[in-house]
C-alpha cells in the first residue's frame, strides 16, 4: 500500500515570504502522479499543482512550484510571495498511474500566513 | 469549468435514521466517483469507489451495508448512511472523474456535513 507522509502539522509564513511544505511517500510503483491540494475554511478541495512521476522537470504553477525527488520519494511544495489567501490546509496526494483514480492523501499541513 | 455538486451541504439527523447524500457531475459524465470521509482536522480517507451501473468497491474497514452507494446514472452517485449513529458524524466529500480529453481530471464536490444527534 502507498503511504503519504506530511511531517509538518502546521507552518507559518509572513506575507510576501516563501515557504516550503514537505511531503514524502512510499510506493513500489514506478509510474504515478503526485498532487498538492489546498483546502480553505470552505472545505472545497482545490488542486494546486500536479506532477507526473515520469517527468523529471518540476511542475510550476505561478507562485507554486514543487521539488520532486523521485529517488528520495520526496515531493515538497514551495509557495513564493505568500499571500493572505494562501492560508489553508494543504494536502499532498498520490495516485498510481493505472489505477481507479482514487487519491491517497497525507494528513495535511495547516499554513498560517501573517501580515 | 466542470463542477461537482453535493447535496445537502449539511444535514442533521437523529440516531437510528438514514440519510442520503447526493453527488452530481453537472456538465460532464462520470463513470467513476469517489466518496471520502474527513474527520475534524484530519485527512481525507477514501471510503469507496462508485462505479456507474455496477457495485461500489469499498475500502477495507468500511461497512458496505452501513454506507450504501448507488451510481445509477452517469451524473449521479448517492451515499446513504443507514442507521446513523453519532460516530458517523463527519464531513463527507465526493469526487468525480471526467474522462473527456486526455486529462482524466478529478473534480471535488463542496462536501456535506453530517451531524447525528
Amino acid at each position: 500500500a502507498q503511504t503519504v507522509t506530511q511531517s509538518q502539522p502546521e507552518m507559518s509564513v509572513q506575507e510576501a515570504e516563501t515557504v516550503t511544505l514537505s511531503c514524502t511517500y512510499d510506493t513500489s510503483e514506478s509510474d504515478y502522479y503526485l498532487f498538492w491540494y489546498k483546502q480553505p475554511p470552505s472545505r472545497q478541495m482545490i488542486l494546486v499543482i500536479r506532477q507526473e512521476a515520469y517527468k523529471q522537470q518540476n511542475a510550476t504553477e505561478n507562485r507554486f512550484s514543487v521539488n520532486f525527488q523521485k529517488a528520495a520519494k520526496s515531493f515538497s511544495l514551495k509557495i513564493s510571495d505568500s499571500q493572505l489567501g494562501d492560508a489553508a490546509m494543504y494536502f499532498c496526494a498520490y495516485r498510481r498511474r493505472n489505477s481507479g483514480y482514487a487519491l491517497n492523501f497525507g494528513k495535511g499541513t495547516s499554513l498560517l500566513v501573517t501580515p | 469549468g466542470a463542477v461537482v455538486s453535493q447535496h445537502p451541504s449539511w444535514v442533521i439527523c437523529k440516531s437510528g435514521t438514514s440519510v442520503k447524500i447526493e453527488c452530481r457531475s453537472l456538465d460532464f459524465q462520470a463513470t467513476t466517483m469517489f466518496w471520502y470521509r474527513q474527520f475534524p482536522k484530519q485527512s481525507l480517507m477514501l471510503m469507496a469507489t462508485s462505479n456507474e451501473g455496477s457495485k461500489a468497491t469499498y475500502e477495507q474497514g468500511v461497512e458496505k451495508d452501513k454506507f450504501l452507494i448507488n451510481h445509477a446514472s452517469l451524473t449521479l452517485s448517492t451515499l446513504t448512511v443507514t442507521s446513523a449513529h453519532p460516530e458517523d458524524s463527519s464531513f463527507y466529500i465526493c469526487s468525480a472523474r471526467d474522462q473527456a480529453g486526455s486529462g482524466n481530471t478529478i473534480y471535488f464536490g463542496e462536501g456535506s456535513w453530517l451531524t447525528v444527534v
